[in-house]
């Protein structure tokens, strides 16, 4: 069984760019959620995509975006990229109808 | 809005002894409350889940609704326990997300 990968590990940008972050999810899931998770604070929830839609969004402005693939891989897109953008992003896939969130190892955004 | 807190940023404790970690939130409904964890250079995962009511790694929290806490517990640490803990509540069943506090760092002295 194949866990959640993410790529890139690590990313800087600079303000005003667009980045995008990918995720495969765990064989077999169909859920994908996203979180951002600033230094010394908890993941906080962007938004989740149950096979190819968006299923939930938390308080985050519209120039986050995301997509869902058939093979249930996703992505996170940020546009206009600002300072606080750096952060830890979080992937975390599910089987739909069941709790457990299994998350990927994060890629590490820094925006200058 | 639904809310997570840890009072604790950081908990230091020596080996063998006892170890609370704290968690309260807030949230009127009935709520489905979580423990993760990240140990040194390690994803996020699951430690163990209200509704289970299980033991891991000698670890336990009971729900208290009167509170609003659930508490995670060990009677005796270990330096493996060292780790980053974060509370979590899961409001309303399925894909819902989860809300996580801002996590407490548990150092074990040996």
């Amino acid at each position: 069984e194949t866990g959640v990968t993410q790529s890139p590990t690590h990313l800087i940008k600079t303000r005003g760019q667009q980045v995008t972050l990918r995720c495969s999810s765990q064989s077999g899931h169909n859920t994908v959620s996203w979180y951002q998770q600033a230094l010394g604070q908890g993941p906080q929830f962007i938004f989740q995509y149950y096979r190819e839609e968006e299923n939930g969004r938390g308080n985050f402005p519209p120039r986050f975006s995301g997509l869902q693939f058939p093979n249930y891989s996703s992505e996170l897109n940020v546009n206009a990229l600002e300072l606080d953008d750096s952060a830890l992003y979080l992937c975390a896939s599910s089987l739909g109808g069941q709790f457990e969130q299994y998350f990927g190892p994060g890629t590490r955004l820094t925006v200058t | 809005a639904q809310r997570v807190t840890q009072p604790e940023k950081l908990l230091s404790v020596f080996k063998g002894a006892p170890v609370e970690l704290k968690c309260n939130y807030s949230y009127s409904g009935s709520p489905e409350l979580f423990w993760y964890v990240q140990y040194s250079r390690q994803r996020l995962q699951l430690l163990l889940r209200h509704i289970s009511r299980e033991s891991i790694k000698g670890f336990t929290a009971d729900l208290n609704k009167g509170e609003t806490s659930f508490h995670l517990k060990k009677p005796f640490a270990q330096e493996e326990d060292s780790a980053m803990y974060y509370c979590a509540l899961k409001v309303g069943g399925g894909n819902t997300p989860l809300v996580f506090g801002k996590g407490t760092r548990l150092s074990v002295i040996a």
